[in-house]
């Protein structure tokens, strides 16, 4: 079974400017997760669909974050414009169902804002 | 707000050894728990999960964990820990409203 893709790998950018993040969901899973992990934290939540629609987003900071996942496939994360503190990992993972199932992840973006 | 708390930032331990690693929660109500770890240059997969049932729950690779709803705990267990088990390992819960919260993660190096 194919994973989590992701894409790119590694991103280096300057503030204020923009940048996508790419994730193509296991086959059949119809949750889809974005987090953001900076080095030395935990994986923090900041959106989840649920096929196409959004089921949580409290944590995403919306004046500059957008994600969408049309047809309830593949999904897009924009930053823009981007900061010095938004350099982190950007993971995305999937699972068939919320709640109790388990969470495959991607290899993740390695976002450097300078 | 809720909260993950993992006590050990970073654990070393010889082969052999027996390890216990530390995760404690903040949510009052009905969560789900989990145990994931990340191996070097690996992405990050689950070990084990707990969302009913027996509070002893076991894993891949030997691995176990105890739920206490009274210590709001899922500690995470190895008897005999190997090299291979040096890797990241958070711990992530999820509360009725699915909103998935991760530790700030345990770095565990074994030592051959």
């Amino acid at each position: 079974e194919a994973g989590v893709a992701q894409s790119p790998r590694y991103k280096i950018i300057e503030k204020r400017q923009s940048v996508a993040f790419w994730c193509n969901p296991i086959s059949g899973h119809a949750t889809l997760y974005w987090y953001q992990q900076i080095l030395g934290q935990g994986p923090k939540l900041l959106i989840q669909f649920q096929n196409n629609g959004v089921v949580d987003d409290s944590q995403l900071p919306k004046d500059r974050f957008s994600a969408e996942r049309l047809k309830g496939v593949d999904s897009t994360l924009k930053i823009q414009p981007a900061k010095l503190e938004d350099s982190a990992v950007y993971l995305c993972a999937s699972s068939f169902r919320r709640d109790t199932d388990t969470q495959y992840f991607g290899p993740g973006t390695r976002l450097t804002v300078l | 707000a809720q909260s993950v708390s993992q006590h050990n930032h970073h654990v070393i331990l010889s082969e052999a050894a027996s390890l216990e690693l530390g995760c404690n929660y903040s949510y009052g109500g009905t969560v789900n728990l989990f145990w994931y770890v990340q191996y070097p240059g690996q992405h990050l997969q689950l070990l084990l999960k707990y969302f009913s049932g027996d509070p002893l729950v076991k894993g891949i690779k030997g691995f176990e964990a105890e739920f206490i709803k009274s210590k709001f705990s899922f500690n995470l267990r190895k008897p005999s820990v190997q090299w291979s088990d040096t890797a990241e390992y958070f711990c992530a819960v999820n509360s009725g409203t699915y909103k998935y919260i991760f530790g700030t993660g345990t770095r565990l190096k074994v030592l051959a």
